[in-house]
């Protein structure tokens, strides 16, 4: 089945270390992003590729980073610069060639951070 | 970042009711897409609207861009229990980010 899948669903780490989110699809969709969702609240960009080795910041991109060797992957690593790292991790992906943007989400990974 | 302003914030309905939500933006937008969320997972694309003035329907679901292109609405009808979670909107502009509103949180009272 064609989709996008984001591991573990939980993820539990000390202050100080850096962690690293799996996100993997396999729609061949061009471009993948990063969200941050807080509870009760919407959707938070952190980083964005359109195309493999490009990738851009969003809003909150301070304290993260991410790589995009791979078309298919897109994994992000909160690093210990990240003051406030508990949060749901949501990846999407989208395909670009007809300029019409509809992005397909990932079951998402919970990082609780003590 | 930008947002939209997505109301309300959240509802509590009877089920069999009809449910209305919209989003309003200062920025015209190229396209609106409708999401609904459930607790730890990731949201679903409910509908996609391309084109001011579209209605579109998608089972009890029903959406439309506004005619300004700078706001939609999303209206279900006969609610049932699974229709419970969040309700996201999110409109393109001229580049591959979506601009995202806050959710409404539908619930249905026992």
């Amino acid at each position: 089945d064609g989709g996008i899948t984001q591991s573990p669903k939980y993820l539990f780490r000390k202050e100080g270390q850096n962690v690293t989110l799996s996100c993997e699809q396999n729609l061949n969709h061009d471009a993948m992003y990063w969200y941050r969702q807080d509870p009760g609240q919407g959707l938070r960009l952190i980083y964005y590729s359109q195309i493999v080795n490009d990738f851009q910041k969003g809003d909150i991109a301070e304290g993260y980073s991410v790589s995009r060797e791979k078309k298919e992957s897109f994994p992000l690593t909160v690093t210990s610069a990240q003051k406030n790292p508990t949060a749901f991790y949501l990846c999407a992906s989208t395909s670009t060639g007809t300029g019409r943007q509809q992005q397909y989400f990932g079951p998402g990974t919970r990082l609780t951070v003590t | 970042g930008q947002q939209l302003n997505q109301s309300p914030q959240s509802m509590f309905i009877q089920e069999g009711e009809d449910v209305s939500m919209n989003c309003t933006s200062s920025s015209i937008f190229n396209t609106w897409l409708w999401y609904k969320q459930d607790p730890g997972e990731g949201p679903v694309l409910l509908i996609a609207l391309y084109k001011a003035g579209e209605l579109t329907s998608n089972g009890r679901l029903t959406a439309q861009f506004g005619i300004t292109r700078k706001d939609s609405f999303l209206n279900i009808s006969a609610s049932i229990p699974s229709d419970v979670g969040i309700y996201f909107c999110a409109g393109q502009g001229s580049n591959y980010q979506l601009i995202w509103g806050a959710g409404t949180k539908l619930i249905i009272k026992p």
